[in-house]
């Protein structure tokens, strides 16, 4: 059964430091990766895909990698700003389970101005 | 990108009552669609998955007889919570992939409240 995680739980950063966010899974048999940002009491916005054949996927200040053999994808956060103050959750498509995802727990990040 | 759509964004009833809670693909047709809920502080937890025209597969756990899953067009999925209680309360995510799109877009959420 395929199991997600990421740490840390929580981050707090000053504005204008890079974020590093970490996902590991636990079956590298994946289909795709992706990130999401959650704002409270909202649903979930599509940041990042990443398909099981592909290294990395950049757009604009955010880039997220991907190594599946060792089951790990980072997002990366250039210049954080308040406004990236949110729960960045990583999803994992596994290749025999159709089109389901599987959330990690998420990464609650506070950018402090 | 796609836009999916969730009405209501929030809704109250009564102990007992059934509510239904509308999942809409709104430029293009969603060849599957999710049902999540999440609690406070928690990551989302996967429902059912439902197919248009044939019946929704349930995550293990999940009531069926009280979830209901409806998926009658390639736009359009309903979930009605029937004879809801107060832990029935949470907060409801659906989301709907297509053809031409490997991942999920996902909806606003709807807030339920059972009082």
């Amino acid at each position: 059964k395929q199991e997600v995680t990421q740490i840390p739980a929580a981050l707090s950063v000053p504005e204008g430091e890079n974020l590093v966010l970490n996902c590991s899974f636990t079956d590298s048999a994946i289909y795709n990766l992706q990130w999401f940002r959650q704002d409270p009491g909202k649903g979930l916005t599509s940041l990042l895909l990443i398909q099981s054949s592909q290294r990395e996927q950049t757009s604009g200040r955010l880039n997220a990698s991907l190594d599946k053999s060792s089951g790990r994808s980072t997002l990366y956060i250039a210049a954080s700003q308040p406004g990236d103050s949110a729960t960045y959750l990583c999803a994992v498509r596994p290749q025999a389970a159709g089109n389901k995802l599987t959330f990690g727990g998420g990464t609650r990040v506070l950018v402090k101005p | 990108g796609a836009v999916v759509s969730q009405h209501p964004s929030r809704v109250i009833c009564k102990s007992g009552t059934s509510v239904k809670i509308e999942c809409r693909s709104l430029d293009f047709q969603a060849t599957t669609m999710f049902w999540y809920r999440q609690f406070p502080k928690q990551s989302l937890m996967l429902m059912a998955t439902s197919n248009e025209g044939s019946k929704a597969t349930y995550e293990q756990g999940v009531e069926k007889d009280k979830f209901l899953i409806n998926h009658a067009s390639l736009t359009l999925s309903t979930l009605t919570v029937t004879s809801a209680h107060p832990e029935d309360s949470s907060f409801y995510i659906c989301s709907a992939s297509s053809a031409s799109y490997a991942g999920q877009y996902f909806g606003p959420g709807t807030r339920l409240t059972v009082t």
